[in-house]
């Protein structure tokens, strides 16, 4: 789907870096998500944000902070990352409420040194 | 929570063949997507079907809500099919995790 736009496409980072991942959506849904995807598994949900608002944080270590700062934008800022936090980092949008489609964008894959 | 279970985990195909894809899941859903991940790792939406029968070109999906699974018909394969497919399930009365299936890894050879 390339409705939803990830930046960067690539993000090499080192272990004491702050770096932010972005994700862009104009389809007016009002529901964003991050997930992370490991080689050869599943991608698995992160965050969700709701009309702007947290509404999901699967027990995400404190290393990831989602920010939405308008319906349209979703961040994921990254500090003192790990090497195991290297990943497929997806962003979704849905219009929210119940049983609506996800859209995904192109992921960002992220290394740590 | 939820269970999702997708069958076969690996399968290898000749270009023209056909293949069906299964996704079993263990309760009441009121969403089921059918993703094709390519090598490039880019998650692409096929169908958006929790109940019912829909097609797309040489693709097709079937969801029996009621009895809890939803297959994936992919006819005349070609290269370009090759990837991983998942399933994925939001529960009825539940959150927005969309809880996904470990996928079927497709191979289409030439």
């Amino acid at each position: 789907d390339t409705e939803v736009t990830q930046t960067p496409k690539h993000l090499v980072m080192g272990m004491t870096n702050k770096k932010s991942l972005k994700c862009e959506q104009h389809m007016g849904h009002r529901a964003m998500y991050w997930y992370k995807q490991k080689a050869k598994k599943p991608p698995e949900l992160m965050f969700v944000y709701s009309y702007e608002k947290l509404s999901i944080n699967e027990s995400v270590p404190s290393r990831f902070s989602p920010e939405c700062p308008n319906s349209s934008l979703l961040n994921l800022h990254l500090h003192a990352l790990q090497p195991e936090d290297s990943a497929l980092y997806l962003c979704a949008s849905s219009q929210g409420g119940g049983g609506q489609p996800q859209h995904f964008g192109d992921g960002t894959r992220l290394s740590i040194l | 929570g939820i269970q999702v279970e997708q069958s076969p985990p690996d399968l290898i195909l000749q270009e023209g063949a056909n293949s069906t894809l299964r996704c079993n899941f263990s309760d009441s859903v009121n969403n089921l997507q059918w993703f094709h991940q390519n090598p490039w790792g880019q998650l692409i939406n096929l169908f958006y079907i929790p109940s019912g029968t829909k097609q797309n070109g040489r693709l097709s999906a079937t969801t029996v809500a009621t009895e809890r699974y939803s297959l994936l018909y992919i006819s005349s394969s070609q290269t370009t099919d090759s990837g991983v497919y998942f399933c994925a399930v939001k529960t009825q009365g539940g959150s927005e995790k969309l809880v996904f299936g470990k996928g079927t890894k497709l191979t289409v050879n030439p």
